[in-house]
């Protein structure tokens, strides 16, 4: 089993929908959780970074921590075509040093139709 | 792209040749990344870098080598390439120590005929 599950997709909304991607977890001394997005042929770019449990808000994104339930969620409120990407969270244990790596999901294939 | 720049970015070889891919940074992070990512696996970590002279391997490690011989480039090596090294690399910086995040390249297309 993997330390981080993300449903690969593709998940196909309609322009303006409201947009939920997941990732689950399987070490709770995982502390700090992140989000990218990677446009085609692109790479990774960081969206959210958050810190243990609660919520953070930056514009149309959300990035939510729900660590009783090992859970992980972004929201992307009114959902644009180019918000079309392939969105990869990632996640790192209490911090040992300087050294941590993350640990990465597969990634959600997201498609936003105009 | 945070300063990075990676070359070649579309390499086509043979098995058994050897391939050096380069990451170049501008603004002298001491923190960088070779990573490698396919389908159904992800993002791979294969070595990694804190400064000059000093690396250490990620978990796919095997068939790569890697050189920092100066603070703005960082080489990654394939000694003798094989099919299964066909893939997209990326490389990726961190910008201090004290964080977490780290910021990509472009990334090199690599196909090993």
């Amino acid at each position: 089993q993997k330390e981080v599950e993300q449903d690969p997709g593709p998940l196909s909304v309609p322009e303006g929908a409201i947009v939920s991607l997941n990732c689950t977890y399987s070490n709770s001394a995982f502390q700090y959780f992140m989000w990218y997005r990677q446009y085609s042929r692109k790479g990774p770019e960081l969206l959210m970074y958050t810190y243990s449990s609660g919520n953070k808000e930056d514009g149309r994104f959300t990035a939510q921590v729900d660590k009783s339930s090992k859970y992980i969620s972004l929201f992307i409120r009114d959902s644009q075509p180019s918000d079309s990407a392939t969105y990869l969270c990632a996640m790192i244990r209490e911090r040992a040093g300087n050294n941590r790596k993350l640990i990465w999901g597969l990634g959600t294939s997201l498609a936003v139709n105009p | 792209d945070a300063g990075i720049t990676q070359s070649p970015r579309h390499k086509v070889t043979e098995t058994g040749t050897p391939v050096t891919l380069r990451c170049h940074q501008t603004e002298n992070h001491r923190y960088m990344y070779w990573y490698r990512q396919d389908p159904g696996h992800g993002l791979r970590l294969i070595h990694y870098s804190y400064g000059v002279k000093d690396t250490d391997k990620g978990e796919v490690s095997d068939g790569y080598s890697v050189s920092r011989s100066k603070t703005e480039d960082f080489l990654l090596t394939l000694e003798s390439a094989t099919s299964s090294q066909t893939s997209v690399y990326f490389c990726a910086i961190k910008i201090a120590a004290s964080t977490d995040t780290q910021y990509f390249g472009p990334g090199t297309r690599l196909t090993v005929l």
